[in-house]
């Protein structure tokens, strides 16, 4: 069955520290890629795509992702992190894409970002 | 801008009944998603629709049933609630039959089973 694994599902870091977030999806073909955050109290964002091209995509407030292929991974990085980053992530696969087809997710990462 | 409604917000309900879910998509969005979300768990994708046909099925019981109407708006129809249920239910909806367009999620409905 495809899936995708977040590795991590609680992270605490401080203010300004740079952050890294771990997905790696089960091969299935193509597949397009997405990372999605969800504020408390708030539904799921959309933080960045990829489809194809450049592998390595940026996103709002800062964030980007690298697909490395050969490795099935979208890790979800940002330089510099703040307290209002505060919040569960997402990683998410669209193995086709034919049609209105659903996402698969992963169980999420719980960031906690410190003051 | 206008976002995805869902009502209720909240709902609270017996072993065996049922209960119905309500989607109202992004104004020209013709396509809806249904996932749930269980305690910590990841969403799963549910179903989908697309111009009021089914357009991809997931993990969704038999007890579960859906409909988009004319108006793009969607209903998830649970009977037979069993303890299990009780998750938070989203609805995305985007533009287009392609789920490579954004989807757009909704706050969802937490649907308690006692």
């Amino acid at each position: 069955a495809q899936s995708v694994s977040q590795h991590n599902h609680h992270v605490i870091l401080s203010e300004a520290a740079s952050l890294e977030l771990g997905c790696n999806y089960s091969y299935g073909g193509t597949v397009n890629l997405f990372w999605y955050v969800q504020y408390p109290g708030q539904h799921l964002q959309l933080l960045l795509k990829y489809f194809s091209g450049d592998p390595l995509v940026k996103g709002i407030k800062g964030f980007e992702a690298e697909f490395i292929k050969s490795k099935f991974s979208f890790n979800l990085r940002k330089p510099s992190v703040q307290w209002s980053d505060t919040a569960e992530y997402f990683c998410a696969v669209l193995y086709s894409g034919g049609g209105a087809d659903g996402l698969t997710f992963g169980k999420g990462t719980h960031l906690i970002i410190q003051p | 801008a206008a976002g995805v409604i869902q009502s209720p917000r909240h709902l609270i309900k017996e072993k065996r009944e049922t209960a119905t879910l309500k989607c109202y998509p992004i104004p020209r969005h013709d396509t809806v998603y249904w996932y749930q979300q269980g305690p910590g768990q990841d969403p799963q994708f549910l179903i989908s629709f697309y111009e009021k046909m089914q357009s991809d099925k997931g993990s969704i019981p038999d007890r579960f049933s859906a409909q988009q109407f004319s108006d793009y708006h969607s209903e998830l129809n649970m009977s037979s609630l069993e303890l299990g249920d009780s998750a938070l239910y989203f609805c995305a909806s985007s533009l287009g039959r392609t789920s490579l367009n954004e989807q757009f999620f909704g706050p969802g409905t937490r649907l308690t089973v006692l």
